[in-house]
């Protein structure tokens, strides 16, 4: 079946400015997890969504950062004038609600790479 | 607070040689789960396993195997006879047993050279 996607696959864009990042889980996948990976290091968790709720926010950086899921699929990591720190690539992933077969994780998607300049 | 610690920044090995992927964790948990992803060029993370915590049995897929110990909090894992192919960075990743955030380690750069 057709796993997480995200888009834009790439975003350039200007410090100062928004952005909008898109991730289209994987069907059924009632968790939603947002990451982020700068080079040379591993994900680092940004937050999580059960349902329409973020369950968990806590690794979100600070108040430029905020994600939405309104209708308990899609959801989109929206940053607000953004900095060259901010640029990284950012992973979306989705999982069944509880993990309770051995091959049940989380599934990232192909990420996006934020370039700010 | 939950840590995964991946020593080996990279690693390089000849085609067909045997190499092993250190990671050690720490957690308060008493219950969680260790996985292993690999990321290849391409950038996708790729699920290798999942493990519990109440299952220290070790596992072998192939060319692949898992060794988990949890007197030492380690979990490695070793390709047998490497490929090209393996070439890519690897990553051991720890969560609670729910499942939800993972703790990444900053993962291990492996080159096979043909």
């Amino acid at each position: 079946g057709a796993g997480v996607s995200q888009t834009p696959s790439n975003k350039v864009t200007e410090k100062g400015k928004y952005v909008e990042l898109r991730c289209d889980p994987i069907s059924g996948h009632t968790a939603l997890y947002w990451y982020r990976q700068s080079l040379g290091q591993g994900p680092e968790f940004l937050i999580y969504f059960q349902g329409t709720g973020a369950a968990d926010d806590s690794g979100l950086p600070n108040d430029r950062f905020f994600a939405v899921r309104p209708e308990g699929s899609v959801s989109t990591l929206k940053i607000q004038r953004t900095e060259r720190g901010d640029s990284a690539v950012y992973l979306c992933a989705s999982s069944p609600q509880q993990l309770t077969s051995p091959t049940d994780t989380q599934y990232f998607g192909p990420g996006t790479r934020l370039t700010v300049l | 607070a939950q840590k995964v610690t991946q020593a080996q920044t990279e690693i390089s090995v000849v085609e067909k040689e045997d190499v092993t992927l250190d990671c050690v964790y720490e957690t308060r948990d008493t219950t969680y789960y260790l996985f292993w992803y690999k990321q290849p060029p391409s950038g996708e993370l790729v699920f290798l396993i999942r493990r519990n915590s109440f299952d220290e049995q070790n596992e072998i897929s192939g060319r692949y195997s898992w060794n988990f110990q949890k007197s030492t909090s380690s979990f490695n894992f070793t390709i047998t006879a490497s490929q090209v192919v393996d070439s890519a960075v690897y990553f051991c990743a720890l969560s609670e047993y729910t499942g939800n955030q993972f703790y990444f380690g900053t993962g291990t750069s492996l080159t096979v050279i043909p």
